[in-house]
């Protein structure tokens, strides 16, 4: 059962155009949901995350925004650079206590063109 | 270097081998965490470690996985009688803060540790 769900397999943008990368997910005791990036032979890192109060949040050419009554986040990268081809995953937190696990995404590759 | 350290970065085995995994977290971090990311998948959580103890394991697929952190520091992932379904990219991750207060996803991953089993 894909608690995390990225529809998108890959996504091939235009440098300087917007770059959106979408995310579902079905538990609604989730509380708090971020966006990793991984490179080739690299770990994941942390590039933003949105508390479930929140509906934006925003950190330089990154925008995440949370639709709750969909169950939807999305991932807005504006603009886009060649520099941010990699593969992102959505994660969200599983509830509230003392081991809020992070449920990922299977990942959406995002492929830059000069 | 500053940040996570994993090895080996590559092991190959064969099937029913043991193998251990090696996770050397970014210094003063009480937190730590496995992960696995099979082929096609997003990492999977295995286990978390708060200090010396296993505060969360249910993440272990079965009884032929194992983990400790016998010092608060350096993780070893122990895999038994291994099979070609554990062949993944093993990832480790580190944070300041305990689980129930990462709300900066502030996880610091390492490259990981690539298993195929044979």
């Amino acid at each position: 059962d894909q608690q995390v769900k990225q529809n998108s397999p890959s996504l091939s943008v235009q440098e300087g155009r917007i770059s959106i990368l979408n995310c579902d997910y079905t538990n609604s005791m989730f509380d708090y949901f971020l966006w990793y990036k991984k490179y080739p032979a690299e770990g994941p890192t942390f590039l933003i995350s949105i508390s479930s109060i929140k509906d934006k949040n925003e950190d330089g050419r990154f925008t995440v925004f949370l639709n709750k009554s969909a169950k939807h986040l999305s991932l807005h990268i504006v603009p886009s650079q060649p520099g941010d081809s990699a593969v992102y995953f959505c994660a969200a937190s599983a509830g509230r206590g003392a081991t809020n696990k992070l449920i990922f995404g299977t990942g959406t590759l995002l492929a830059v063109q000069p | 270097g500053a940040g996570v350290s994993q090895t080996p970065s590559n092991k190959v085995t064969e099937k029913g081998k043991y193998v251990e995994l090696r996770c050397d977290p970014i210094s003063g971090h009480t937190a730590l965490y496995w992960y696995r990311q099979s082929l096609g998948q997003g990492p999977e959580f295995l286990i978390y470690f708060q200090g010396t103890g296993a505060a969360d394991d249910s993440g272990l697929p079965n009884d032929r996985f194992f983990a400790v952190r016998p010092e608060g520091s350096v993780s070893t992932l122990k895999i038994q009688r291994t099979e070609r379904g554990d062949s993944a990219v093993y990832l480790c991750a580190s944070s300041s803060v305990p689980m129930s207060a990462l709300k900066t996803g502030e996880l610091f991953f390492g490259e990981g540790s690539r298993l195929t089993v044979l």
